[in-house]
């Protein structure tokens, strides 16, 4: 059971906007440590997509945006296309786990 | 562009003991920007972080796994491996070996800039 909670699905149409939350608490996300997003295509490994919040590595559009607000983040993408139906997934540190942890994840799906 | 194999049995009875074992090419394990970490997937199922290790052989483990679990590293053959005892059918997955980045040092900024291609691995008998 993971520490920090994600929707489990989102949807839009091509083109539109949508955002994935990533909802913590004051030993994770509250506590100041950073968030970073991943990206899963279908049967593929993990990418990563964001890092400290709200940085892009090299490489990814900037359709994808993070941001971060008290003790929740969120992952947006604008001008959604076929190619980022995907599953997402959070991932910070936990000070009373003492450890890393992953969002529950959220499958993305292109109307 | 540094590579991470994992290798080991794609199939463990239940009560073993799963062993798995990374080897990082094109890169040096002994890396102090770097950890080195086992991450799992069970079919269907979101990511679980497992635990980490540092060149050095300081060693981080997901509390729920820990009495389990053991991460060690090997700089002279540039691998890291991964040992879950008394395994039972929870514990299939597609077992991840990853480089995490601490990107502001210290063990808690830490994100996973590189992946394995992953590793099935089933528990039955």
């Amino acid at each position: 059971q993971s520490v920090l909670t994600q929707p489990p699905s989102v949807s839009g149409a091509p083109g539109q906007r949508v955002t994935i939350s990533c909802t913590g608490s004051s030993s994770n996300i509250g506590a100041g440590y950073d968030v970073h997003w991943y990206q899963q295509l279908p049967g593929t490994v993990p990418k990563l997509l964001i890092y400290g919040n709200s940085n892009r590595p090299s490489g990814v559009p900037d359709r994808f945006s993070g941001s971060k607000s008290g003790t929740s983040v969120s992952l947006a993408i604008t001008g959604l296309q076929a190619e980022d139906e995907a599953d997402y997934y959070c991932q910070s540190y936990d000070s009373t786990l003492s450890g890393y942890v992953f969002g529950t994840g959220t499958k993305v799906t292109v109307l | 562009q540094l590579q991470l194999q994992e290798s080991g049995p794609g199939l463990v009875k239940p009560s073993e003991t799963l062993s798995l074992t990374c080897t990082v090419s094109d890169g040096s394990i002994s890396s102090s920007s770097h950890y080195w970490g086992w991450i799992r997937q069970p079919p269907g199922k979101g990511l679980e972080w497992i635990g980490s290790i540092y060149y050095v052989g300081n060693t981080y483990y997901n509390p729920s796994l820990k009495s389990r679990v053991t991460i060690s590293v090997d700089t002279s053959k540039n691998q890291f491996s991964l040992k879950v005892n008394s395994v039972t059918a929870a514990d299939t997955a597609v077992y991840f070996c990853a480089r995490q980045f601490r990107w502001r040092g210290g063990s808690f900024y830490v994100y996973i800039d590189q992946w394995g291609q992953g590793t099935l691995v089933t528990v039955s008998s």
